[in-house]
C-alpha cells in the first residue's frame, strides 16, 4: 500500500476564514512533506516534518502553519490566506532514510477569494 | 543556478519511438533521483528512483545516473500516447538529514500517433 490520503479533495475559502488541510498515510514512514503547485510549475517545498518533528521550513509566511499530531498524520492551518495562495497543496512521506522514495497524495485544490 | 534543470519542452516524438529526458542537478552531495510522471491536474506519481551510477531498467522506462557529470536521465521506450505528460525530475540532498526533496521544472512529453 503506497497511498497518502488527502482531505478535502477542494477547498474555497475567504481572505479571513481559518481552514485546515489533512493528510494521512499508513505505511510507517517518518518523513512527511508539504509542496504547493501552482499552475504549470514544479512542486514548490514548504515544511518537512521528520520523526513528527519539524526539519525544514522554507520561508514560508505563519499564515501556513503545518502541525503532526502522530506519525500518521499530518496537518496544514490555513488562516488569513491570500487569492494568490490559490494552489495544488501536495502531501508526501518517504521512508527516513534520505535515500528512499516519496510518495504524494493526489492534492487539496485551495481557492482563495 | 538552479538546483535541479530540466529542458521545459515541449518534447514532441511519434508513437514506438524512443524518448530522452534530461535533468542537471548542483549540488554534488546528493545522493538519490526520482523522475515522477504528472497529468495536468493530477499530482506526481513516481516512476523511477536511481542512487547509483549507471541504468536502472523497470519495463519500458531506464534511469542513467552519472554523478561525475551531475546529470540523470529518463528514456521511455515504445512511447505510447498515454505518456504524454509532464516529467519531473526530483533529487534529494544531504539537507534536512537527508529528506529535501527538489524538483525540476519538469519536461513536457507529447506523443504523437
Amino acid at each position: 500500500d503506497t497511498e497518502v490520503t488527502q482531505t478535502p479533495k477542494h477547498l474555497v475559502m475567504g481572505m479571513t476564514n481559518k481552514k485546515s488541510l489533512k493528510c494521512e498515510q499508513h505505511m510507517g514512514h517518518r518523513a512527511m512533506y508539504w509542496y504547493k503547485q501552482k499552475a504549470k510549475k514544479p512542486p514548490e517545498l514548504m515544511f518537512v516534518y521528520s520523526y513528527e518533528k519539524l526539519s525544514i521550513n522554507e520561508s514560508v509566511p505563519s499564515r501556513f502553519s503545518p502541525e503532526c499530531p502522530n506519525s500518521s498524520l499530518l496537518n496544514l492551518h490555513l488562516h488569513a490566506l491570500q487569492p494568490e495562495d490559490s494552489a495544488l497543496y501536495l502531501c508526501a512521506s518517504s521512508q527516513e532514510e534520505g535515500g528512499t522514495e516519496a510518495f504524494f497524495g493526489q492534492g487539496t485544490r485551495l481557492t482563495v477569494v | 543556478q538552479k538546483e535541479v534543470e530540466q529542458n521545459s519542452g515541449p518534447l514532441s516524438v511519434p508513437e514506438g519511438a524512443i524518448a530522452s529526458l534530461n535533468c542537471t542537478y548542483s549540488d554534488r552531495g546528493s545522493q538519490s533521483f526520482f523522475w515522477y510522471r504528472q497529468y495536468s491536474g493530477k499530482s506526481p506519481e513516481l516512476i523511477m528512483f536511481i542512487y547509483s551510477n549507471g541504468d536502472k531498467e523497470d519495463g519500458r522506462f531506464t534511469a542513467q545516473l552519472n554523478k561525475a557529470s551531475q546529470y540523470v536521465s529518463l528514456l521511455i521506450r515504445d512511447s505510447q500516447p498515454s505518456d504524454s505528460a509532464t516529467y519531473l525530475c526530483a533529487v534529494k540532498g544531504l539537507t534536512g538529514g537527508g529528506n529535501k526533496l527538489t524538483f525540476g521544472t519538469g519536461t513536457q512529453l507529447k506523443v504523437e500517433l
